[in-house]
């Protein structure tokens, strides 16, 4: 069935050092990608997304890169912050007929150290 | 003021009890879903609707049941016959589609005695 892996589960870095997250997916027709961001005691936002016709989408500090071929895509945070830290969750559109579900990776919790 | 609005925030129940766990919105949104989210699983499907009278089964709809008689809401009943209910439930909405964003509520958080 339809799946989305996510790593790593926890990631620690430096303050203004960068983060990567990486998701794979099993179903071949998904074709829309979002990233929430998910802060302590708050419900999970939408931070980015990407949609099939598109290899990379850059919105400031952040950054999503797909590869239809391999099925993965990435989350890419570049001179993290102290308000980067939370738990991140990427997600995938199964295709077709069930294309209005949303399924949810495990999420990664990221801590910027000071 | 427009969004999702959960209720209860949070709830205790004794086993062997069903509870109701309610979401509304107000964005005139088609789209509703249920996620379960335990720690270090992410957030896991329950069931979802894409329009008035219609839902489908998620990835563990097992002892859960919904309904969808209006737009607005998508209340989610915790039967006695799911097996690990204790959880935090987050209920979400968008337009209808298989793209856009998804808006979540606050959560409910249920405790089963």
């Amino acid at each position: 069935g339809e799946n989305v892996e996510q790593h790593p589960s926890t990631l620690s870095v430096q303050e203004g050092d960068s983060a990567v997250i990486k998701c794979t997916y099993s179903d071949s027709a998904s074709n829309y990608f979002p990233w929430y961001k998910q802060e302590l005691g708050k419900r999970p936002q939408l931070i980015i997304d990407i949609r099939s016709n598109v290899g990379e989408k850059k919105d400031q500090r952040i950054a999503v890169t797909l590869n239809k071929t391999a099925k993965h895509f990435s989350l890419h945070i570049t001179e993290t912050q102290p308000e980067d830290s939370a738990v991140y969750f990427c997600a995938a559109n199964p295709g077709y007929s069930s294309a209005s579900k949303i399924i949810f990776g495990s999420g990664t919790r990221l801590s910027i150290r000071p | 003021d427009g969004g999702i609005t959960q209720s209860p925030k949070y709830l205790f129940r004794k086993e062997g009890q069903n509870v109701t766990l309610s979401c509304e919105q107000n964005l005139n949104h088609d789209a509703m879903y249920w996620y379960r989210q335990d720690p270090g699983q992410g957030l896991r499907l329950i069931y979802y609707s894409q329009i008035v009278n219609d839902f489908q089964k998620g990835d563990i709809a097992e002892g859960y049941s919904v309904s969808r008689e209006k737009k607005e809401s998508f209340p989610l009943t915790v039967t006695s016959a799911q097996k690990n209910p204790t959880a935090f439930y987050l209920c979400a909405s968008r337009d209808r589609g298989d793209t856009g964003e998804l808006f979540f509520g606050e959560g409910s958080r249920l405790t089963v005695l």
